[in-house]
């Protein structure tokens, strides 16, 4: 029973470029939630998602930044025109429903930009 | 609207003492909280939770919550510090009653010596 899966672990990228981040959840799990996570400054919510609807996008920069949960395949978070600030860690986490259950993690994309 | 404290960003414990991790939290319905710990390089994984019921939660590897409503507090213990227990750990809150995001707080990092 794989958990929830994230690829790349790594991801480089040049100023400019584009970054995607797939996620896919835990088997049963409806709910996919994003994360960015920089150094001594916790996890900050981006975007929360169920199939083919984007639920809650407030965490979101009103630029470059979308995300996506397709009805078949993995979720999608997309940066386009990459600058140093984006690099960060980012988490995608799932839940079978909101509330009392916690979230399972993935392992992270660790995005550098150079 | 909800937010996470979490004082002390390092904690630092000899193997076999007590550990104590303190979050205070607000939220403006009754919240659930949770407890994960990530080790390096890794995702987040859900140590425990509070969500109704008995006030006093126990976790994986012997941790354990207490809800204190009075106090806004859900601090973290376990008896005697192990030196795999070395990570970071991070509450999170999440008011009850329909979808709410999850907070995280800052983290702390635990430090075992041996």
């Amino acid at each position: 029973n794989a958990g929830v899966m994230q690829n790349p672990r790594h991801l480089v990228r040049r100023r400019g470029q584009e970054a995607r981040l797939r996620c896919s959840p835990m088997k049963g799990h409806s709910h996919v939630y994003w994360y960015r996570q920089l150094p001594e400054e916790g996890l900050k919510f981006m975007v929360y998602l169920q199939k083919e609807n984007i639920i809650d996008e407030s965490g979101m920069p009103k630029e470059r930044f979308s995300a996506e949960f397709p009805k078949e395949g993995p979720s999608i978070l997309r940066i386009q025109q990459v600058v140093r600030g984006d690099s960060a860690a980012y988490f995608c986490a799932s839940s079978p429903r909101t509330g009392d259950s916690g979230y399972t993690f993935g392992s992270g994309t660790r995005l550098t930009v150079v | 609207a909800q937010s996470v404290t979490q004082l002390g960003s390092h904690v630092s414990v000899s193997e076999g003492a007590l550990v104590l991790l303190r979050c205070n939290y607000s939220s403006s319905v009754p919240p659930y909280l949770f407890w994960y710990v990530q080790y390096p390089n890794q995702g987040l994984q859900l140590l425990l939770k509070y969500t109704t019921g008995a006030t006093l939660v126990k976790g994986i590897n012997g941790f354990e919550a207490e809800f204190k409503k009075s106090e806004t507090s859900f601090h973290l213990t376990k008896p005697s510090a192990h030196m795999s227990d070395a990570a970071e750990y991070f509450c999170a809150v999440e008011g009850s009653g329909g979808y709410q995001k999850v907070t995280f707080g800052t983290g702390t990092k635990l430090q075992v010596i041996p």
